[in-house]
């Protein structure tokens, strides 16, 4: 199985300044048949589902912010949120779909400094 | 829009079943993969299981296998979960999910219903 390892597990930020987050693969989830990477960040609030928020890698999902982005290839990926607003409270997580079983980063926790 | 609700959820004891229910609108549901999710308290998520959108194809998380069968009934919009033999470690908030494909991602989910096994 493919694992995922986020980090860190936390991090509090001021409003207004960036917020990053890494996702490191066991496996490459890149594709050269296509050229892209199976790798999507899930954004969860408390008490609701995950929503995805960008896909590829680094494809924003539509109605997405731009302070969101996501960057990487191979084994190796960020989550970067430019500008953190109170809205972004929340729990991100990377997925990788290249393979079966789909598996999950184990989550990191941003908050507010 | 798509809309995808959970049911079925309940308080169970070990060794004990329950089926999980998901009902579906707002989408083509015959055209599409569905998957079930898992999230125990406080922790992150697990995917347990998809099927194709003919319900030909259905594959387990070893976690789940031979305890765990999942179905469908496309005249219905309905996506189902048997769960047999649980044990505290199902203890979790089960999601259903659109799924794009063995190769894709998870892009609707539902709320989730909560199963909890305990005596």
């Amino acid at each position: 199985d493919i694992v995922l390892t986020q980090s860190p597990d936390s991090l509090a930020v001021s409003l207004g300044e960036r917020a990053t987050i890494s996702c490191k693969s066991s496996q490459s989830v890149f594709h050269s048949s296509n050229n892209k990477n199976y790798l999507v960040w899930y954004q969860q609030k408390p008490g609701q589902p995950p929503k995805v928020l960008i896909s590829w890698a680094s494809t924003r999902n539509s109605g997405v912010p731009d302070r969101f982005s996501g960057s990487g290839s191979g084994t190796d990926f960020t989550l970067t949120i430019s500008s953190l607003e109170a809205e972004d409270v929340a729990i991100y997580y990377c997925h990788q779909y290249y393979t079966t079983p789909r598996t999950f980063g184990q989550g990191t926790k941003v908050e507010i400094k | 829009q798509v809309q995808l609700v959970e049911s079925g959820g309940a308080l169970v004891k070990p060794g004990g079943s329950l089926r999980l229910s998901c009902a579906a609108s707002g989408f083509s549901f015959s055209d599409y993969y569905m998957s079930w999710i898992r999230q125990a308290p406080g922790k992150g998520l697990e995917w347990i299981s998809y099927i194709s959108s003919t319900g030909t194809t259905k594959i387990y998380a070893d976690s789940v296998k031979g305890r765990f069968t999942v179905s469908r009934d496309n005249a219905n919009d309905s996506f189902f979960l048997q769960m047999n033999s649980l044990s505290g470690d199902d203890t979790a908030v089960y999601y259903c999910a659109r799924d794009r494909g063995p190769r894709g991602w998870f892009d609707y989910w539902g709320q989730g219903t909560p199963v909890t096994v305990s005596s």
